[in-house]
């Protein structure tokens, strides 16, 4: 399995363009998860989905992001219009979950390495 | 905001020697995992223990789990400097429903000096 794909794996911007990450989970993964990552917040969960249903997405900063899951292969995390604080990497991360008892061992992606200038 | 809490912060350490790191965590947990990730690089797996479990062994590591306090700790044995990264930990709540979330901690940035 070539893991959970993320592109592109850096982006460098403007201050004000849109932004659009992608991701792919691993084949069979019925659960995704977008996290950002910086010095000084470190870890932050921003939005994850459940069969394609955001369950929950109180992580997300503010309106200007906003995350989509067309299906069950592809997931995209947007930024409109982008600043300088976003800058960070973003990580995708897919689990297969079940049921109360799945283990929901997560598989991340290698990240996206944000720049907004 | 996040359950674990892990410490130290920062762990420096010689080659050779054992790393300890502790994470505490608030609510009742369905399983804990331990994650590794090295600079630049997404979170790998390494290691799951059960709630009804205290203690699990995979190669050079070593978890155990006190429910009781709500604590873990990751033993790393002999170390390298190839276990240089940062350390999570990660709760499952324990609830009736699973929608796979994770509860991760801070993290400890361990170093190996050769």
């Amino acid at each position: 399995d070539a893991g959970v794909i993320q592109s592109p794996r850096h982006e460098v911007t403007e201050m004000g363009q849109e932004v659009t990450l992608r991701c792919k989970p691993i084949s069979g993964h019925n659960s995704l998860f977008w996290y950002r990552q910086t010095m000084m917040r470190g870890l932050e969960l921003l939005i994850y989905f459940n069969n394609n249903v955001p369950i929950d997405d109180s992580g997300m900063p503010e309106d200007r992001f906003s995350a989509k899951m067309p299906n069950a292969s592809f997931s995209t995390l947007k930024i409109q219009p982008s600043e300088p604080r976003d800058s960070a990497v973003y990580f995708c991360a897919s689990s297969r979950t079940r049921d109360r008892n799945s283990y929901n061992e997560q598989f991340f992606g290698p990240g996206t390495r944000l720049t907004v200038l | 905001s996040q359950q674990g809490e892990e410490d130290p912060q920062a762990l420096s350490i010689q080659e050779g020697e054992n790393a300890t790191m502790n994470c505490s965590y608030k609510t009742s947990i369905n399983n804990l995992q331990w994650y590794r990730q090295n600079s630049g690089r997404g979170l790998v797996h390494l290691i799951l223990i059960r709630s009804n479990e205290r203690e699990k062994h995979s190669g050079r590591l070593r978890v155990t789990l006190d429910t009781s306090k709500k604590s873990s700790s990751l033993l790393i044995t002999a170390s390298r400097a190839a276990d240089t990264a940062s350390y999570f930990c990660a709760t499952v709540p324990r609830g009736s429903s699973n929608t796979g979330k994770l509860i991760f901690g801070q993290g400890t940035t361990l170093q190996v000096k050769p």
